[in-house]
């Protein structure tokens, strides 16, 4: 089975940086991704990390250890804008086929 | 840029009649996926589809749905005799074949309102 864990809810200033956390457990890992989704729209993609290391794009960098199963979405330089849900999703190789699984979120506030 | 359209974006039923929620994928993707979201709570795997067949189901996808491609462009999710627990927002999602990333992209999602 898979097992996804972020927090549920972070607060962050505008301007500032902030960082989510995730673990996962999985019998077939075949890479983590990040999608960020504002309330009742859909998810839309942020990062993809399938070896050990950081990468960055832009404002948002993903990083990401297999060996501890874990990965965070840093987040630089905070907008209004970023206000959303952060979803960290685990690709799960499983017999021939994959699926994509997703945690719970991590609905991200931001003060001005 | 491409997108996955889905009809319709919101429809109301009455508790045990059938719903048909409609997907159209980015025209050069071979998997195609539902997803749901029940409000306030996390985006839910149901079924993923490549090849003319299912490949994958969660415990969710039981004999009350059904998925199709009945031609070269559509992709549908069949929801028998609904339920009051049914109701939730229903995402169509495609992906590319090869070495890519394998990205989702997700259409806007169809809401199912069961009263």
């Amino acid at each position: 089975g898979q097992n996804i864990d972020q927090p549920t809810e972070m607060t962050a200033t505008e301007g500032a940086i902030v960082q989510i956390n995730c673990t996962y457990q999985t019998s077939g890992f075949n890479g983590l991704f990040w999608y960020q989704q504002h309330a009742g729209e859909a998810p839309t993609f942020l990062s993809y990390n399938v070896l050990d290391g950081l990468e960055e794009k832009g404002r948002f960098s993903s990083f990401l250890s297999r060996s501890k199963g874990y990965s965070y979405l840093l987040l630089k330089e905070l907008q209004m804008k970023d206000s959303a849900s952060y979803l960290c999703a685990v690709r799960d190789l499983m017999n021939r086929d994959d699926k994509i699984i997703f945690g719970k979120g991590t609905r991200l506030h931001i003060l001005p | 840029e491409p997108e996955v359209t889905q009809t319709p974006s919101h429809q109301v039923t009455q508790m045990g009649q059938e719903v048909i929620l409609r997907c159209v994928p980015i025209s050069n993707h071979l998997y195609f996926y539902w997803y749901r979201q029940i409000l306030g709570q996390k985006v839910e795997f149901l079924v993923s589809f490549y090849n003319n067949e299912i490949s994958e189901k969660s415990e969710i996808f039981d004999d009350q749905f059904s998925v199709e491609r009945p031609d070269g462009s559509n992709f549908t999710l069949k929801i028998r005799s609904t339920k009051l627990e049914d109701s939730a927002m229903y995402f169509c999602a495609s992906s590319a074949p090869g070495p890519a990333t394998g990205e989702l992209f997700f259409g806007e999602g169809s809401r199912l309102t069961v009263l």
